[in-house]
């Protein structure tokens, strides 16, 4: 079936440091959601991009318009309270299920 | 901000009984999700409803009902809990973007 490859699975950052994940998808997709669970297992919603860019603050998100195969989320300056697990979701194209796609998480940890 | 509260946030049960998880939602959106989250697995769909009586299957529905019995609230019934339904189980609801619940850490003992 559809499939959400993250990469990396984990990653190390140092306080003010950038770097970016992506989340590569086996087939076209309609949208893409990007969320971060806390340490209390919360899951925040960051960004909802069905096109284009969006940008929050030191964080910023793009959905490959063309193919629509592949979304990337910038952190800029990052710090401590980045850390987190961050997970991209992804509603295929077929149907209007509203359904998502998760795949399996990036692990970062910021450092001082 | 939209808003979807999850009750109990823990449940301890014991295998072969009978588990309600709840989920209410103030956002006025139709659709409706529960996922289940377990270590290596990210979260899988287990039912979603995008109307008031009426439930769909999701990717792993085997061992669980849902219910939804009006726009706001949305029920996952475990008729015979088992060992293997031990996670933490979130609700969510949506327009276009969804937003999640608290989550509820279920074990079944």
């Amino acid at each position: 079936g559809d499939q959400v490859e993250q990469s990396p699975s984990a990653l190390s950052l140092h306080e003010g440091t950038d770097s970016a994940l992506r989340c590569n998808f086996t087939t076209t997709m309609r949208s893409v959601q990007w969320f971060r669970q806390n340490s209390r297992g919360s899951l925040i919603s960051l960004f909802y991009l069905a096109s284009g860019t969006k940008e929050n603050g030191r964080l910023k998100s793009a959905f490959d318009s063309k193919e629509r195969r592949y979304s990337t989320l910038h952190i800029r300056d990052a710090q401590l309270e980045d850390s987190g697990t961050y997970f991209c979701a992804a509603e295929g194209i077929t149907g209007n299920t509203r359904k998502l796609i998760f795949g399996l998480g990036t692990t970062l940890q910021v450092q001082p | 901000e939209a808003a979807v509260t999850q009750s109990p946030r823990s449940k301890v049960a014991v295998t072969g009984g009978k588990v309600t998880l709840s989920c209410h939602q103030t956002n006025n959106h139709d659709y409706m999700y529960w996922y289940r989250q377990d270590t290596g697995h990210g979260l899988r769909l287990i039912h979603y409803s995008y109307v008031a009586d009426s439930t769909e299957k999701g990717d792993i529905p085997d061992g669980y009902k849902a219910s939804r019995p009006s726009q706001e609230n949305f029920s996952l019934i475990l008729e015979l809990a088992s060992l293997s339904q031990t996670a933490v189980y979130f609700c969510a609801s949506s327009g276009y973007e969804q937003y999640f619940g608290p989550g509820t850490r279920l074990t079944v003992l």
